[in-house]
């Protein structure tokens, strides 16, 4: 079966300092994308970041960036210059089966940011 | 641009009724569409998705039905709810591979 492991049920990080969110999965497939969600207290999935597996080169968006190993299937989030509207659930999802594959969500990383 | 929309935004129902949620999606044609359901604390588990007008695929067994009239319109059913059935529901669209969400109904049966 193909797993999604988020190991930190919760974390709490200060405004302006920068947090890392960790996700391990568990595929077979050698070519699928990888994304991070942020759902806020109003529950609204937002698509943070994505990663194509077949890039060597880490995603960034703005102050959102991950760092992927590939071989260790490992594809941490970490936020620079954390903000108070950063608080939220935090989801890892890959998706394999290309875009007519579903993903498979983390049970999610719970992230407050405290002033 | 694109937008989805869900309705109702919160339903209380008692068990044994009917249930018909609905998602409608703007701004695109032919996307993929997906139901989720999100349990208290929990990530989100994939029900439904669909492909085209009449393609439903079902990922879990349960006490829920989708259709796909039109389009752009996705509806998740049920004939009598149960109390397991409570939760966040959940519809998203794609066209390739990133998945975009809807504001979510939150459905509790009593």
């Amino acid at each position: 079966a193909q797993t999604v492991t988020q190991s930190q049920p919760e974390m709490s990080v200060q405004e302006a300092e920068t947090v890392t969110l960790s996700c391990t999965y568990d595929t077979s497939e050698s070519n699928y994308y990888l994304f991070w969600y942020k759902q806020p207290p109003s529950r609204q999935m937002i698509l943070v970041i994505r990663q194509e597996a077949y890039k060597q080169q880490n995603a960034t968006e703005n102050r959102f960036s991950v760092n992927f190993q590939k071989a260790a299937k490992s594809f941490s989030l970490k936020i620079s210059d954390s903000q108070l509207g950063d608080t939220a659930m935090y989801f890892c999802a890959p998706l394999y089966g290309g875009s007519q594959g579903n993903l498979i969500f983390g049970k999610g990383t719970k992230l407050s940011v405290k002033p | 641009s694109q937008t989805i929309h869900q309705w109702p935004a919160t339903l209380v129902q008692p068990v044994g009724s009917p249930l018909s949620l609905e998602c409608t999606v703007e701004g695109t044609s032919n996307p993929n569409l997906y139901w989720y359901r999100q349990a208290a604390g929990r990530g989100l588990q994939l029900l439904f998705y669909s492909v085209g007008i009449g393609q439903i695929s079902s990922e879990v067994p349960q006490n829920l039905s989708a259709s796909r009239p039109q389009d752009r319109q996705f509806i998740l059913s049920s004939k009598k709810l149960l109390l397991s059935d409570s939760g966040f529901y959940l519809c998203a669209w794609s066209l390739a591979d990133e998945q975009y969400f809807g504001p979510g109904t939150r459905l509790t049966v009593t």
